[in-house]
């Protein structure tokens, strides 16, 4: 089964410093991944994906993030955070085996909190 | 452009009741998926349909039920109520496969 780990519960970090959030899938054949953030009392926003193409990936608010797949990464990074960016961080893969048949579902990992401090 | 609308948006309800949360897509997307949100276990897959076809299932007991109506909206039930079935239970609907999902603000359960 699919697992997604990332690998920080919480980060910290002053505003208008760069921050990078990871995260690695359990191989598999081909995966699709994405980045999602979530505010409080909210659900979930999507802030980008990768399905296939360029491995670095634009997403909204100035993030982005790179696929590795010999890594098996997709780390999430924006280069100057603001108070406002402060939310819960999840990334999530839908893999194929294969024959290329996607077993549809996310896959969540547990989670990151972004805190930005003044 | 309306979002992902879910109701109620709070629900209390005594152990061993049953209970429906509505989910209402937005317009034009035909796929929609429920998850259960909570801290210890974090965002867990639920059910996903399609064209009112549930065409994947999670890890879940058969307390927990799905359907998808013809004009997409979607319910799910859970039935005999548990203490661990409190949760934040989020619908997510897509306009085609992979697109990326846009969640609802998620119906929060308590079971007392």
């Amino acid at each position: 089964a699919q697992s997604v780990t990332q690998l920080d519960s919480q980060v910290p970090v002053f505003e208008e410093a760069p921050v990078e959030l990871r995260c690695n899938y359990s191989s598999s054949v081909s995966v699709y991944l994405f980045w999602y953030v979530q505010y409080p009392n909210q659900g979930l926003q999507l802030l980008l994906k990768y399905l296939s193409g360029s491995t670095l990936v634009k997403g909204i608010n100035g993030f982005e993030a790179e696929f590795n797949k010999s890594q098996t990464s997709f780390h999430l990074r924006k280069p100057s955070v603001h108070i406002s960016d402060t939310a819960e961080y999840f990334c999530a893969v839908i893999d194929f085996n294969a024959g290329g048949t996607s077993y549809g579902k996310l896959t969540f990992g547990q989670g990151t909190i972004l805190t930005v401090h003044p | 452009k309306a979002g992902v609308t879910q109701t109620p948006r709070y629900l209390i309800k005594t152990r061993g009741q049953q209970v429906t949360l509505s989910c209402s897509p937005i317009s034009g997307h035909r796929s929609v998926s429920w998850y259960q949100q909570t801290p210890g276990q974090g965002l867990q897959f639920l059910f996903e349909y399609f064209s009112e076809t549930q065409r994947n299932k999670g890890n879940f007991p058969g307390r927990f039920s799905g359907r998808q109506f013809s004009n997409s909206r979607s319910e799910m039930n859970v039935s005999t109520l548990e203490l661990g079935d409190s949760a934040l239970y989020l619908c997510a609907s897509e306009p085609r496969p992979y697109y990326g999902y846009t969640f609802g603000s998620g119906t929060r359960l308590t079971v007392v």
